[in-house]
């Protein structure tokens, strides 16, 4: 099955840092999503992107839809106590129509 | 509207129970899905359906089943509870056919434990 390799696996930083994440994917995706995921909680979505060499925001959050077509990319600039979760990226193929492919998300701690 | 529904929170069955959790959506959407999620995880598909009256299996959908009788309810059925079962459970739904296809609504989860 398609596999998505994001990276990295967890970061730990210090309030006010600007955090990165990626995924990549060996297919051709036509979709990417950006979910985020608080203890205890199901995922949330924060950026949808559907155009290659895309770049959408949602408030400090930034993601860009690789050139490619096969990564994407987050990043958050100043990050809050807050944005502490699990990030998830997801993709669609032209495979597998109305079904997602997950990463296996980055674990994100921000020390105060 | 309230978005994805999941019923119950908090479940713990024992060997060979079964159980059905409850999944309800009030959006409209015509696509719905059953994920697990372990420890340390990402999301595994169990069974997904693009309406009423159609399903079919996802990447691990042994040891479950699913009906869908109407586009609001989706629920999952565990016959003989396994303790691999174990696992944190989300329902999501999305609207698959327009500009903004596939974005994946999730409810608050089903943590089940299995003894």
């Amino acid at each position: 099955g398609q596999q998505l390799n994001q990276s990295p696996q967890s970061m730990f930083i210090q309030e006010g840092e600007d955090v990165s994440m990626n995924c990549t994917s060996s297919s051709i995706f036509n979709t990417w999503l950006w979910y985020k995921q608080d203890p205890g909680e199901g995922p949330v979505l924060l950026i949808a992107l559907y155009k290659a060499g895309e770049l959408t925001s949602n408030g400090r959050l930034t993601a860009q839809f690789g050139i490619t077509r096969k990564d994407s990319f987050l990043n958050i600039s100043a990050s809050i106590p807050s944005d502490v979760g699990i990030y998830f990226c997801a993709g669609q193929s032209g495979t597998s129509y109305g079904k997602l492919t997950f990463g296996q998300g980055t674990i994100l701690t921000v020390h105060p | 509207n309230a978005g994805v529904t999941q019923t119950p929170k908090f479940r713990i069955l024992k060997i060979g129970q079964s159980m059905t959790l409850q999944c309800t959506q009030d959006m409209n959407h015509n696509y719905m899905y059953w994920y697990r999620q372990d420890p340390g995880m990402g999301l595994k598909l169990i069974y997904y359906s693009v309406g009423a009256g159609i399903t079919d299996k996802g990447e691990v959908p042994n040891g479950y089943n699913v009906s869908r009788s109407t586009t609001e309810d989706f629920p999952l059925r565990l016959e003989l509870a396994a303790p691999s079962q174990t696992s944190v459970y989300f329902c999501a739904s999305s609207y698959v056919g327009g500009i903004k296809y596939n974005e994946q609504f999730f409810g608050p989860g089903t943590r089940l434990t299995v003894l």
